[in-house]
C-alpha cells in the first residue's frame, strides 16, 4: 500500500513552453499532496503544498503563477510549470500523505 | 528557521561493514523520518520514529530518536553494495504536515 505515481518520469521541452506533471496516490485518497524540487546533488527543497478543493500554498521565494498546482481529486495533483526556462530544469517530486510521506519515482526536467 | 544538518556528507565503506550516520537540529522535533534515495528515484521511507529515545528497526537497519529530540541516528549492519545511495532524514517543522529534510549522507559500498 501507500504507491504514488508520477507523469512523465522524464520530460524535455523548449524554452517558453508549458510542462504539466501528474501525481497520483494509487491505492489511497490524500487530502494534501506536496511537491518538491532537487538539483543535482543537492537535497529536496519543498515548493508547495497542494490541498484538494483548495488553493495551494506555496513557499517562499516560489512563484504561484510559474508553477501551477491543482489538486482535483483526492488522488491526483498536477504541477504546471509555465513558460518554462532553462533555470527550472530539475528534478520534481511529489509526496502523499497517509500518516506520513509517500513519494513519487519524480519527474526530472529538461528545458532546451 | 529550522535545519537538519546530516554527517558524514559521504561515505565509502568496504562491504560487510556497519555504518552509522546522524542528523541534528537546531530545534526540537516530534518526529523523525529516515529516506533512501536512489539515483534518479523519490526517497522510499525507512524508519519513521514518533518518541524521544525511540530505537527501531527494519532489518538491517536500526534508527534512534535522540533523548534531546534534536538528533537522530541511523544505523545499517553488514552493508551490502544495495545500500548505496543518498539517505536523508527528514521532520515535520513545527505544527505542520510539510517537511524538512536533512542535507543528505551519500553511502558508497565497495564490493
Amino acid at each position: 500500500g501507500a504507491v504514488v505515481s508520477q507523469h512523465p518520469s522524464r520530460v524535455i521541452c523548449k524554452s517558453g513552453t508549458s510542462v504539466k506533471i501528474e501525481c497520483r496516490s494509487l491505492d489511497f485518497q490524500a487530502t494534501t499532496m506536496f511537491w518538491y524540487r532537487q538539483f543535482p546533488k543537492q537535497s529536496l527543497m519543498l515548493m508547495a503544498t497542494s490541498n484538494e478543493g483548495s488553493k495551494a500554498t506555496y513557499e517562499q521565494g516560489v512563484e504561484k503563477d510559474k508553477f501551477l498546482i491543482n489538486h482535483a481529486s483526492l488522488t491526483l495533483s498536477t504541477l504546471t510549470v509555465t513558460s518554462a526556462h532553462p533555470e527550472d530544469s530539475s528534478f520534481y517530486i511529489c509526496s502523499a500523505t497517509r500518516e506520513t510521506q509517500y513519494f513519487g519515482p519524480g519527474t526530472r526536467l529538461l528545458v532546451l | 528557521g529550522q535545519q537538519l544538518n546530516q554527517s558524514p556528507q559521504s561515505m565509502f565503506i568496504q562491504e560487510g561493514e556497519d555504518v552509522s550516520m546522524n542528523c541534528t537540529s537546531s530545534s526540537i522535533f516530534n518526529t523523525w523520518l529516515w529516506y533512501k534515495q536512489d539515483p534518479g528515484e523519490g526517497p522510499v521511507l525507512l524508519i519513521a520514529l514518533y518518541k524521544a529515545g525511540e530505537l527501531t528497526s527494519n532489518g538491517r537497519l536500526t534508527a534512534q530518536f535522540g533523548i534531546t529530540r534534536k538528533d537522530s541516528f541511523l544505523n545499517i549492519s553488514a552493508s551490502i553494495p544495495s545500500d548505496v545511495g543518498i539517505y536523508f532524514c527528514a521532520g515535520p517543522t513545527s505544527g505542520t504536515y510539510k517537511y524538512i529534510f536533512g542535507t543528505g549522507t551519500r553511502l558508497k559500498v565497495l564490493a
